[in-house]
């Protein structure tokens, strides 16, 4: 069955651009819309950004001006850079699978991602 | 910045029925069908509840939910030590051209 794979560096310093990686298994990301949610320690889930295979793209207004989304069709990959990190970037990044219906029914595992010098 | 608001907690005894609720206004949930999710701390979210009222396959019908108005809630029925967990309702939003995550629901099994 498809399933989700989030990596990234565990550790990123303050001012710095985080990058992270969603590798979708089991099937292709053709036909979805692609979504990066985070949870800060604490606190709950917050919807960071979408992107469609066919590049279509939107971001939650609050991150907009610091976040990039991408889809790689050739690797099956969806990718998030987010600038400017501080430690409110603090949070387990989550990838999501809408196919096109208003909700995430597949979600990866997460990955962990600490903002700190 | 939430504009769904949940109860921050909700408890109840095993084989008890709980109910979470998602408030929201005509602009989101007046407007939009909502999903719910329960998540376990360090796992994936899990969808249990989709376009208001519908349960994804392998979801026990212990799960319900249900719209009215402006506000969603979510049931458990026969409360269950597993069902330990944190809930969010959600929707998608047409008019952000995102989606939108409750303020999320701890549930707590006594």
């Amino acid at each position: 069955q498809v399933q989700l794979q989030e990596s990234g560096p565990g550790l990123v310093k303050p001012s710095e651009t985080l990058s992270l990686t969603c590798t979708v298994s089991g099937g292709s990301i053709s036909s979805a819309y692609w979504s990066w949610i985070r949870q800060p320690p604490g606190k709950g889930l917050q919807w960071i950004a979408f992107v469609s295979s066919s590049g279509f793209r939107s971001y939650n207004p609050s991150l907009k001006s610091r976040v990039t989304i991408s889809a790689d069709t050739s690797k099956n990959q969806v990718s998030l850079k987010l600038s400017a990190v501080s430690a409110a970037d603090t949070a387990i990044y989550y990838c999501g699978r809408d196919e096109g219906l208003g909700y995430f029914d597949l979600w990866g595992q997460g990955t962990l991602v600490t903002v700190s010098s | 910045q939430s504009v769904l608001t949940q109860p921050p907690s909700a408890s109840g005894t095993p084989g008890q029925r709980v109910t979470i609720s998602c408030s929201g206004t005509t602009s989101n949930i007046g407007s939009d069908p909502v999903s719910w999710y329960q998540h376990l701390p360090g796992t994936a979210p899990k969808l249990l509840i989709y376009n208001n009222d519908q349960r994804p396959s392998g979801v026990p019908d212990r799960f319900s939910g249900s719209k009215s108005g402006t506000s969603a809630s979510l049931a458990i029925s026969g409360l269950q030590s597993d069902d330990e967990a944190d809930y969010y309702c959600a929707e998608w939003n047409d008019s952000l051209n995102g989606y939108v995550f409750g303020t999320g629901t701890k549930v707590t099994v006594l």
